[in-house]
C-alpha cells in the first residue's frame, strides 16, 4: 500500500474487555514499531519488530499488552482486560530496514475505555 | 537515559512570518539522529526534517531548517514563510541507535498560524 494503514481508526471498549489493533506496514518494510500516545503527550515506545522477530518489548506497560507479527508483515497489538488508563492513541510505524531509517507512521487507533 | 525536552507548549505566528521551535535533548551516545515530526489534527505523524549528529551542516527542507548545536544539545526548527497548513503539533524526536532504533519524543509544541 501507499502508507502505513491502521484499523480500526476508533475503538470504544468497556473496562475488562479485550481489544485487538491492527497495523499494515508499508510493503517491504522490515522494521515495525508500536507507540502509545496519551492525550497531550508525545508518543512513547511500546515494542519493536524486525521482520517476525520481536526484538524489543521493553515499553509494554504490563503483561496485559501483547504484540505479534507472525509473517513479518501485518502486526496486531492486543490488550487484555482493558483498564481506563489504556485509553490513548496507538500509533504504528514502519521503516525500510533496520538501522537509522526514517519511520513512517499510520493514522493511529484512538482507544477509549469506558 | 535519553531525554527530549520541548519547553514551548504553544506558539503562534502570523502567516508569511518566521517562527522557531525549541528542542533540547540528552544522550550519552556519540552517533545519533534527530527529527522533527508534524502531527496535524488528522493524527498522522509526518516527517518534516532529519539531522545526523555527525554532520555539522544544518539540514534544510524547503521552508524548514534546523539549528543544530551539538555541544549545547540543542535542535531548533525554523519555519520560514509560515502557511496556514503549517498549523499542527510539532514533535522533536531522538534516535540514539542501539538494537531498536526507537524514537524518543518530546511533549510537543502546538503551532497556530494566524491569517
Amino acid at each position: 500500500g501507499a502508507g502505513v494503514s491502521q484499523s480500526p481508526r476508533y475503538k470504544v471498549a468497556k473496562r475488562g474487555q479485550d481489544v485487538a489493533l491492527r497495523c499494515d506496514p508499508i510493503s517491504g518494510h522490515v522494521s515495525l514499531f508500536w507507540y502509545q500516545q496519551a492525550l497531550g503527550q508525545g508518543p512513547e515506545f511500546l515494542t519493536y519488530f524486525q521482520n517476525e522477530a520481536q526484538l524489543d518489548k521493553s515499553g509494554l506497560p504490563s503483561d496485559r499488552f501483547f504484540a505479534e507479527r507472525p509473517e513479518g508483515s501485518v502486526s496486531t497489538l492486543k490488550i487484555q482486560r482493558t483498564q481506563q488508563e489504556d485509553s490513548a492513541v496507538y500509533l504504528c510505524a514502519s521503516s525500510l530496514a533496520a538501522g537509522n531509517q526514517p519511520q513512517h507512521f499510520g493514522d493511529g487507533t484512538r482507544l477509549s475505555i469506558l | 537515559a535519553q531525554t527530549v525536552t520541548q519547553s514551548q507548549p504553544e506558539m503562534s505566528v502570523q502567516e508569511a512570518e518566521t517562527v522557531t521551535l525549541s528542542c533540547t535533548y540528552d544522550t550519552s551516545e556519540s552517533n545519533y539522529y534527530l527529527f522533527w515530526y508534524k502531527q496535524p489534527p488528522s493524527r498522522q505523524m509526518i516527517l518534516v526534517i532529519r539531522q545526523e549528529a555527525y554532520k555539522q551542516q544544518n539540514a534544510t527542507e524547503n521552508r524548514f531548517s534546523v539549528n543544530f548545536q551539538k555541544a549545547a544539545k540543542s535542535f531548533s526548527l525554523k519555519i520560514s514563510d509560515s502557511q496556514l497548513g503549517d498549523t499542527a503539533m510539532y514533535f522533536c524526536a531522538l534516535n540514539y541507535g542501539g538494537a531498536t532504533n526507537k524514537l524518543i519524543f518530546g511533549t510537543g509544541t502546538l503551532l497556530a498560524v494566524q491569517p
